[in-house]
């Protein structure tokens, strides 16, 4: 069955930078889009990206644009999410979830808290 | 990109029927076909609920259903049960590569 498994979870200071991985099985890696959603405390689901693992192509959110970096390694199957310059709003929940043709999210890793704070 | 707009909160006692809207614009949910429902119980991961605003994937009881009119999509789940008390986000193709989410709204069985 298809799985999302992600990194644990990060607590990093204001300005520094974290990286999220989301390692994938049970499908092709490179035949699915891979997105990144994040949840902040009491917020709602905020769409931040894609990366494509096929060729590497990627589109980000405007409110993330120059912050936010997304790769992936077709040999291990695995995506990573990058962030930079962090404020204390980007504390919250990061999820990856692969993309499909419907432009829906079937499937969904479990997350990985990240905690910004002095 | 602007948030979706969902109520904050919906309720219904079982086996009632609970219907949660999410209104967009003209470049996002009234433009495509492609408007999404996921559900999220505390602690987990969303969960894939109806695609292409009235699909549903296997595994996803008829008691959940979608529609779409103009800008506003809505979610109905009939015959409620204990178990959908959940929050439940809609979501948006918005066209140029990007998606957007609504700011979800938490179902109480009563």
């Amino acid at each position: 069955q298809v799985q999302l498994v992600q990194s644990g979870a990060e607590v990093k200071k204001p300005g520094a930078s974290v990286k999220v991985s989301c390692k994938a099985s049970g499908y092709t890696f490179s035949d699915y889009y891979l997105h990144w959603v994040r949840q902040t405390p009491g917020q709602g689901l905020e769409w931040m990206g894609w990366i494509t693992p096929h060729s590497g192509g990627t589109s980000y959110s405007q409110k993330f644009q120059g912050r936010v970096t997304m790769t992936s390694d077709t040999s291990i199957s695995t995506a990573y999410l990058d962030l930079s310059g962090l404020r204390s709003d980007d504390t919250g929940v990061y999820f990856c979830a692969r993309g499909r043709t419907d432009n829906s999210f079937d499937s969904w890793g479990q997350g990985s808290p990240v905690t910004v704070s002095s | 990109q602007s948030a979706l707009t969902q109520p904050p909160s919906a309720s219904g006692s079982p086996g009632q029927s609970v219907t949660i809207s999410c209104t967009g614009a003209s470049s996002d949910v009234g433009r495509y076909k492609y408007v999404s429902w996921y559900q999220q119980h505390p602690g987990k991961a969303p969960k894939l609920m109806i695609y292409e605003v009235t699909k549903r994937p296997s595994g996803v009881p008829d008691r959940f259903s979608g529609s779409k009119s103009a800008n506003t999509a809505s979610l109905t789940i009939s015959g409620l049960q204990a178990d959908d008390e959940a929050d439940y986000y809609c979501s948006s193709y918005a066209g140029s590569d990007t998606w957007v989410f609504g700011g979800g709204t938490k179902v109480t069985v009563l």
